[in-house]
């Protein structure tokens, strides 16, 4: 709907396990986000990527690791999480340099459980 | 430092009653101001922004939003509510002498429940 799909929308994984989150935007943009919404608690950003370089990283924990390998895809590397880490991921794109289209348009997000 | 403010956790109205849903920004220079909404298990949808000119930004559904720089405040509203407004809303602020790039900073949400 929105240009940003990310891929899958849920997704149950045990602690020990390896997984990707996947987002692809289509809207020419050249800027990415993720982001982290747990239940109860404001919006998160983990990450930022401008250009395809990494330019912010929250504090995130290790065992979160971004991937952008071209302007168009952000990746989400998860290994070894912990039960706390269940939450709805988001993805947003924007178009850095604009200031008149300086919104962030979002994917659906991944609800990930972590059992 | 950015941030913003939702005072509200929950707002309630009756269908075709007007609404208001209130958000604060803090932002070392001028601002730029957006409205989000989600509806459960999606992603956040755009509704306006405020970039420069008038205060009183129009969007999408009906939305508007009154910029108040005096206030630091940028409260959304709608003249009549209808069951389908029922949502959560985030309010989200960048600095606009950030670099280019920097992320949006979120509020922590407003659940608008409208009855019918």
């Amino acid at each position: 709907e929105t240009g940003v799909t990310q891929t899958p929308r849920h997704l149950v994984m045990g602690m020990t396990n390896k997984k990707s989150l996947k987002c692809e935007q289509h809207l020419g943009h050249n800027a990415m986000y993720w982001y982290k919404q747990s239940a109860k608690k404001p919006l998160e950003l983990m990450f930022v990527y401008n250009f395809k370089e990494q330019t912010e990283n929250n504090s995130v924990p290790s065992r979160f690791s971004p991937e952008c390998p071209n302007s168009s895809h952000l990746f989400l590397h998860l290994h070894t999480l912990q039960p706390e880490d269940s939450a709805l991921y988001l993805c947003a794109s924007s178009q850095v340099g604009n200031s008149m289209n300086t919104e962030a348009f979002f994917g659906q997000g991944t609800r990930l459980t972590v059992v | 430092a950015q941030s913003v403010a939702q005072p509200e956790d929950q707002v309630n109205v009756a269908e075709g009653n007007p609404l208001t849903v209130k958000c604060t920004y803090s932002v070392s220079g001028n601002p730029y101001l957006f409205w989000y909404v989600q509806y459960p298990n999606r992603g956040l949808q755009f509704l306006l922004k405020y970039i420069t000119g008038d205060n009183l930004v129009k969007g999408s559904y009906g939305f508007e939003a009154e910029f108040n720089k005096s206030q630091t405040s940028f409260h959304l509203k709608k003249p009549s509510a209808l069951v389908s407004d029922s949502a959560l809303y985030f309010c989200a602020v960048r600095d606009r002498g950030s670099q280019a790039g920097t992320a949006l900073i979120f509020g922590k949400g407003t659940t608008l429940s409208v009855s019918s």
